[in-house]
């Protein structure tokens, strides 16, 4: 089966730098994205990475390795309203997305 | 620009009643979804369609039908309510099939008792 796995929940300093991982197996491969979910409001696009390395987006970067079937979401400079779900999502060979159950970050002053 | 609207916001519904959430974009987007949403659980399709005229099943169809009579406008009805149908319910769309950035609306929280 199609399975995407991501820690349930992370917690990091206000001012640091936190690394959520995702791993994913899935039936082939046509790109991955990251998505910001703040409690009670909807997803909203960060990243999207198709082939292998890092894309940098101000304080956010997405890596990705294709032949390990893994990502990271890199945030830097940790503010407290990047307390949020980061979830991440795989497009398959059939161009479906394949959702992950999300990652909590709690950011603590 | 409005983007993606949903409404409901939020919504108590008896089991056994039929309820359309609505969703409605402003942005010309060939494909929309319907996702639901619930603790611990990943974002779940229910029914997609790729253009104006077509639509599919995602994974968790059961329950729930879909109509796609223009570009704009993508409801979701459940025929008769279930309790485990209680969830938030989530509209998006694309510009591309599954390749594209995904829009959200602002969800709907639907309670069935």
């Amino acid at each position: 089966g199609q399975n995407i796995d991501q820690p349930t929940e992370m917690t990091a300093t206000e001012g640091a730098i936190v690394q959520i991982n995702c791993t994913y197996q899935t039936s082939g491969f046509n790109g991955l994205f990251w998505y910001q979910q703040h409690a009670g409001e909807a997803p909203t696009f960060l990243s999207y990475n198709v082939l292998d390395g890092l894309e940098e987006k101000g304080r956010f970067s997405s890596f990705l390795s294709r032949s390990k079937g893994y990502s990271y979401l890199l945030l830097k400079e940790l503010q407290m309203k990047d307390s949020a779900s980061y979830l991440c999502a795989v497009t398959d060979s059939n161009y479906q997305l394949i959702w992950g159950a999300g990652t909590k970050l709690i950011i603590k002053p | 620009i409005a983007g993606i609207t949903q409404a409901p916001t939020s919504q108590i519904l008896a089991a056994g009643r039929r309820m359309t959430l609505r969703c409605t974009q402003d942005m010309r987007h060939n494909a929309m979804y319907w996702y639901r949403q619930d603790l611990g659980l990943g974002l779940r399709l229910i029914h997609y369609s790729n253009t104006a005229g077509t639509t599919g099943k995602g994974e968790v169809p059961d329950g729930y039908s879909v109509s796609r009579a223009n570009t704009d406008d993508f409801p979701l009805t459940l025929a008769s309510a279930v309790p485990s149908q209680t969830s938030v319910y989530f509209c998006a769309s694309s510009g591309t099939a599954n390749t594209g950035e995904l829009f959200f609306g602002e969800g709907s929280r639907l309670t069935v008792l």
